[in-house]
């Protein structure tokens, strides 16, 4: 069976710290990992990450997957209020396109 | 570009009652998800369309749970009779084919959130 595990399952920081977001996953036929934020009830796309070693990057956030390792993490520096949210990470299988996610990490961000 | 519709946005219902929702994906997506979310949870896979024929439904209660889409477009997900157990956020999503068995990033709807009582 699939698994994706993301950790902590909660943190919360003041705002400006640095975070570290933790995905590790055992999947058959892994062709990609997703980053998705989810602030009420539908999740936005972050990042999709397909090669190892490669990080993407978009303004604060960051990440990076590990292939050989199995798994992947969501960097977020100078946090804001804004970024208090639950952190999705999914795993997408190659030939049948099936997305499972992990429970998510609820992040929140102290004033 | 229109994103993936969904309604109704919220639902109130007794349990041993009847709900259906209702989903758009957007325009010439071929891969269709209904996902599970019960709070403090992440989106547990329902059923996952590839044009209007089913990919994976392994984790939808067959007893209760059903799902179509007809001509590969609309989708409709109806639970007879619900239970509590069902109070959750129901979202649908959708990504494009771009060959070779390879898609684009799921994008996903506003939800419905279902209470039973």
């Amino acid at each position: 069976e699939d698994k994706v595990v993301q950790s902590p399952l909660s943190l919360v920081v003041h705002e400006g710290d640095t975070v570290t977001l933790n995905c590790s996953y055992e999947v058959t036929n892994f062709r990609s990992l997703l980053w998705y934020k989810q602030e009420k009830k539908a999740p936005t796309f972050l990042f999709m990450l397909t090669s190892s070693g490669i990080e993407k990057k978009s303004g604060r956030l960051s990440s990076i997957l590990d292939k050989k390792e199995l798994f992947s993490i969501l960097n977020i520096t100078a946090t804001q209020t804004g970024d208090s949210a639950i952190y999705l990470c999914a795993v997408l299988k190659v030939g049948n396109e099936k997305l499972t996610f992990g429970t998510g990490t609820r992040l929140t961000i102290i004033p | 570009e229109a994103g993936v519709a969904q309604s109704p946005r919220y639902k109130i219902i007794e349990k041993r009652q009847s709900v259906a929702f209702w989903c758009n994906p957007i325009s010439g997506h071929a891969t269709l998800y209904w996902y599970q979310q019960i709070l403090g949870q992440g989106p547990k896979l329902l059923i996952q369309f590839q044009n209007n024929g089913v990919v994976d439904d392994s984790q939808l209660p067959k007893d209760r749970f059903s799902a179509e889409r007809l001509k590969g477009v609309d989708s409709t997900l109806k639970i007879q009779p619900a239970k509590l157990e069902d109070s959750a956020v129901y979202l649908c999503a959708s990504s494009l084919e771009i060959g070779g068995g390879w898609g684009t990033e799921a994008f996903f709807g506003q939800g419905t959130r279902l209470t039973v009582v």
